[in-house]
């Protein structure tokens, strides 16, 4: 079964500076992977998501993940980060199953 | 276009109580998710509804029923409560897929938080 271990519960950036979330997978079948976003008091929403073809993923508010076969890795990065950024994290998986195991998230505090 | 929207948002029970949560899926998805979020923790699945028939289960006691109505609204029944399951409770539509996959992506309502007392 797709499991997905998010390192780090908290990531903390100074407003500007590089954001690195990171998403480990483990599975025998081809992935799914998502990145969903929750801000407080509300729902998840997607981020971006992986499936098949091109293996640097582009989503929502500037933010792209890279898949890597050879590390199963999966990490969310942006370049650049904002203070509306700050929110809880959640990288998802599917493997052979079409249910999405979620990470434990990890919450991205940025600094002004 | 309509989203997923949960009801009650928030609600506070006493353990042995029952209750039940709602969910209105977005407009065209067929299928209906429920997770549980504890708090610092990631979504754990509980169950799929997909068709007014449950499609899948994770590992949740017999306690946690629900149902799916032909306009493919979804309700969560949580009997016997206890302590541990005050949580934010999720509900997600997928988008209409001839079966479900997990390539669908998820659309998520803001949550029904229940505390048990």
């Amino acid at each position: 079964a797709q499991s997905v271990t998010q390192l780090g519960s908290h990531v903390s950036v100074s407003e500007g500076a590089l954001v690195l979330l990171r998403c480990n997978y483990s599975s025998s079948v081809p992935p799914y992977l998502f990145w969903y976003v929750q801000y407080p008091n509300q729902g998840l929403q997607l981020l971006l998501k992986y499936t098949t073809g091109a293996t640097l993923v582009k989503g929502i508010n500037g933010f792209e993940a890279e898949f890597k076969k050879s590390e199963t890795s999966f990490h969310l990065t942006k370049p650049s980060a904002h203070m509306s950024d700050a929110a809880e994290y959640f990288c998802a998986g599917s493997g052979g199953s079409y249910i999405p195991t979620f990470g434990r998230g990890t919450s991205l505090i940025v600094h002004p | 276009e309509t989203g997923v929207t949960q009801s009650p948002t928030h609600l506070i029970k006493t353990r042995g109580q029952q209750v039940t949560l709602r969910c209105s899926s977005q407009s065209g998805h067929n299928t209906v998710s429920w997770y549980q979020q504890a708090l610092g923790q990631g979504p754990q699945f509980i169950f799929q509804y997909y068709r007014e028939e449950e499609n899948g289960r994770g590992n949740f006691p017999p306690r946690f029923s629900g149902l799916q109505f032909p306009n493919y609204s979804s309700e969560l029944n949580v009997n016997a409560l206890e302590l541990d399951d005050s949580a934010l409770y999720l509900c997600a539509s997928s988008t209409p897929a001839r079966v479900p996959s997990g390539a669908n992506v998820l659309t998520f309502g803001a949550g029904s938080r229940l505390t048990v007392l």
